[in-house]
């Protein structure tokens, strides 16, 4: 079965800092990667995606992401922090099952942002 | 841009009794998925339908109930709530494309809270 490990469940960075999350996964073949942001009470946002081809991906907000198949890492990025980036940070993996594609989430990074 | 649409936002029921959550996807969009989040976890894939056929199961209880109707809207069915059903209930939705269906995009959430 798939699986998703996002070792850091709380990270601090100062404004303006650089930022990087990591992701690794369990699956049997290429998988389908996602991050989505998650700011409190609220629902889920995708960030960006991996399905296949070039394996850094760019997605909203400034953040990217890399897919590292040798490390089974997909690890999100982003040059400079700014405050509102404050949220629950969820990696996730896609299954395909021929008519649709449940997701298994990390356990989630919750992301401070100090001024 | 149309966005997946659940209600009710907030609901508040007591041990025993029922619960039904409504899920309308975005326009167009043929695929629908729910999700569990319980208080500091991660979402659980509960159940999916695809053309209101279910297409894939996960842990979801015997208590639960689920379908898509033809305008594409799903209903989740809750019976004997329990305390620990107590939860952020997702719905996502997905379009199939050539190759398969790959990003969902989630809705608010219905905070469900038993007594």
């Amino acid at each position: 079965a798939q699986s998703v490990t996002q070792p850091d469940i709380h990270i601090t960075v100062s404004e303006g800092a650089s930022l990087e999350l990591r992701c690794n996964y369990s699956y049997g073949a290429t998988p389908y990667l996602f991050w989505y942001v998650q700011s409190p009470g609220q629902g889920l946002q995708l960030l960006l995606k991996y399905f296949s081809g070039d394996t850094l991906v760019q997605g909203i907000k400034g953040f990217e992401a890399e897919f590292k198949r040798s490390q089974s890492s997909f690890n999100l990025r982003k040059p400079s922090v700014h405050w509102s980036d404050a949220a629950e940070y969820f990696c996730a993996v896609g299954f395909y099952t021929g008519t649709a594609s449940k997701l298994t989430f990390g356990t989630g990074t919750r992301l401070q942002v100090t001024l | 841009a149309a966005g997946v649409i659940q209600s009710p936002r907030h609901l508040i029921k007591e041990k025993r009794e029922t619960a039904t959550l409504k899920c309308y996807p975005i326009p167009r969009h043929d695929t629908v998925y729910w999700y569990q989040q319980g208080p500091g976890q991660d979402p659980q894939f509960l159940i999916s339908f695809y053309e209101k056929m279910q297409s894939d199961k996960g842990s979801i209880p015997d208590r639960f109930s689920a379908q898509q109707f033809s305008d594409y809207h799903s209903e989740l069915n809750m019976s004997s709530l329990e305390l620990g059903d107590s939860a952020l209930y997702f719905c996502a939705s997905s379009r199939r494309v050539a190759g398969g269906s790959y990003e969902q995009y989630f809705g608010p959430g219905t905070r469900l809270t038993v007594t």
